[in-house]
């Protein structure tokens, strides 16, 4: 069985400070890892993906994740965010052999003027 | 780009009615979803299909039915419609490669059972 903890339900934040938004998952078999953002009223986009490879994954809009095996975690960060980079972030995990993601309960990530 | 394409983005149905909800997609994808998002809960699996006629249940199936008779098509179908059902719905697809290849998503459909 797989599953994705967001830590954080929410996170606020004032324009140009670093974020970070934390996913922890748990597997008994090796997995890939994904963010999706969701801006409102809209539906998901990938933002960036681990499969294999390099620890430090570097997705759209400035957003990097960094997957950490030993202690089951991938979380999302950007060193400065924008006004724009308000939405919902999603962490989405698949364990190998498995078509269906399943998905974080998501972090609102609002940004302060 | 992949499309995946929901039939409306907002509906209002009643009580008891049957309600259809349509997603098609462009990039001959064999896995298709139906996801159930609420506040607070996130994204929870309906229903899922990985190839024409095949569908398996995901983890709230109660009260869904859903059909797939084109590899481009998944219907997602609310026998009797409640209150509870309210929700935003979104579809998605991907490749049947067994862990690589990411889910793309439609807009949602915003459904309200009045």
């Amino acid at each position: 069985a797989q599953s994705v903890t967001q830590l954080d339900s929410q996170v606020p934040v004032f324009e140009e400070a670093p974020v970070e938004l934390r996913c922890n998952y748990s597997s008994s078999v090796s997995v890939y890892l994904f963010w999706y953002v969701q801006y409102p009223n809209q539906g998901l986009q990938l933002l960036l993906k681990y499969l294999s490879g390099s620890t430090l994954v570097k997705g759209i809009n400035g957003f990097e994740a960094e997957f950490n095996k030993s202690q089951t975690s991938f979380h999302l960060r950007k060193p400065s965010v924008h006004i724009s980079d308000t939405a919902e972030y999603f962490c989405a995990v698949k364990a190998g052999g498995s078509y269906i993601p399943t998905f974080g309960r998501g972090t609102s990530l609002i940004v302060h003027p | 780009d992949v499309k995946v394409t929901q039939s409306s983005r907002y509906l209002v149905k009643r009580t008891g009615e049957k309600v259809f909800l349509e997603c098609v997609q462009d990039m001959d994808h064999e896995n298709m979803f139906w996801y159930r998002q609420d506040p607070g809960l996130g994204l929870r699996l309906i229903y899922f299909s990985y190839d024409v006629k095949m569908k398996e249940k995901g983890d709230i199936p109660e009260g869904y039915s859903v059909s797939r008779e084109k590899k481009e098509r998944f219907s997602l179908i609310l026998e009797s419609a409640s209150t509870n059902q309210t929700s935003m719905y979104l579809c998605a697809s991907s490749f049947r490669d067994r862990g690589l290849a990411e889910a793309f998503f439609g807009q949602g459909t915003r459904l309200t059972v009045v």
